[in-house]
């Protein structure tokens, strides 16, 4: 079975400043997919970054970047210049065969 | 883009009801899911379906059940709701073992 820890249950970080927000898994599989996702109080979820465990070079989104390290099974987060709207609620995920497993999730507060 | 639509944003049912709770997707997506997501404990999977009339438990299935009988359509239904059912539901759909999860907005039930 698959297991997916965030060890940070809340983080704060100032306008403008840079955050990473810390994502370990577990899995005997060797090919599976990495999600960062983002739950704002509209409390939809929404994609922010999507990683491929085969690509050793690291996912970007604009602002959003990852740091993927396979043999330790570490999917970081990376947000640089932080706004306001990224306040919100994010979760890392893991998949295999179409079927996500999520991390309890880190509720991040940018401030002013 | 895609559109997931749950049919209710807020719902409050009594112990021992019948609930339905309904999704739809508009991008012919093969796979289709149920989560609950619980303070602390992240999103969990109920139920999910690959293809019509097929359906897979998920990690949590007892006290659910599903239905799936257009590719569109994917419904989740409490045979006898209880207050342990309080919580966010979310529905999410897919096309493909290696593609992100599109999710709705989420229903917030309430079991009184």
């Amino acid at each position: 079975a698959q297991t997916v820890t965030q060890s940070q249950p809340e983080m704060s970080v100032q306008e403008a400043e840079t955050v990473t927000l810390s994502c370990t898994y577990d899995t005997s599989e060797s090919n599976y997919y990495l999600f960062w996702y983002k739950q704002p109080p509209s409390r939809q979820m929404i994609l922010v970054i999507r990683q491929e465990a085969y690509k050793q070079q690291n996912a970007t989104e604009n602002r959003f970047s990852v740091n993927f390290q396979k043999a330790a099974k570490s999917f970081s987060l990376k947000i640089s210049d932080s706004q306001l709207g990224d306040t919100a609620m994010y979760f890392c995920a893991f998949m295999t065969a179409s079927k996500l497993t999520f991390g309890t999730g880190t509720r991040l507060q940018v401030t002013l | 883009d895609v559109k997931v639509t749950q049919s209710s944003r807020y719902l409050v049912k009594r112990t021992g009801e019948k609930v339905f709770l309904e999704c739809v997707q508009d991008m012919d997506h093969e796979n289709m899911f149920w989560y609950r997501q619980d303070p602390g404990l992240g999103l969990r999977l109920i139920y999910f379906s690959y293809d019509v009339k097929m359906k897979e438990k998920g990690d949590i299935p007892e006290g659910y059940s599903v239905s799936r009988e257009k590719k569109e359509r994917f419904s989740l239904i409490l045979e006898s709701a209880s207050t342990n059912q309080t919580s966010m539901y979310l529905c999410a759909s897919s096309q493909g073992a290696s593609q992100p999860q599109h999710f709705g907005d989420g229903t917030r039930l309430s079991i009184l």
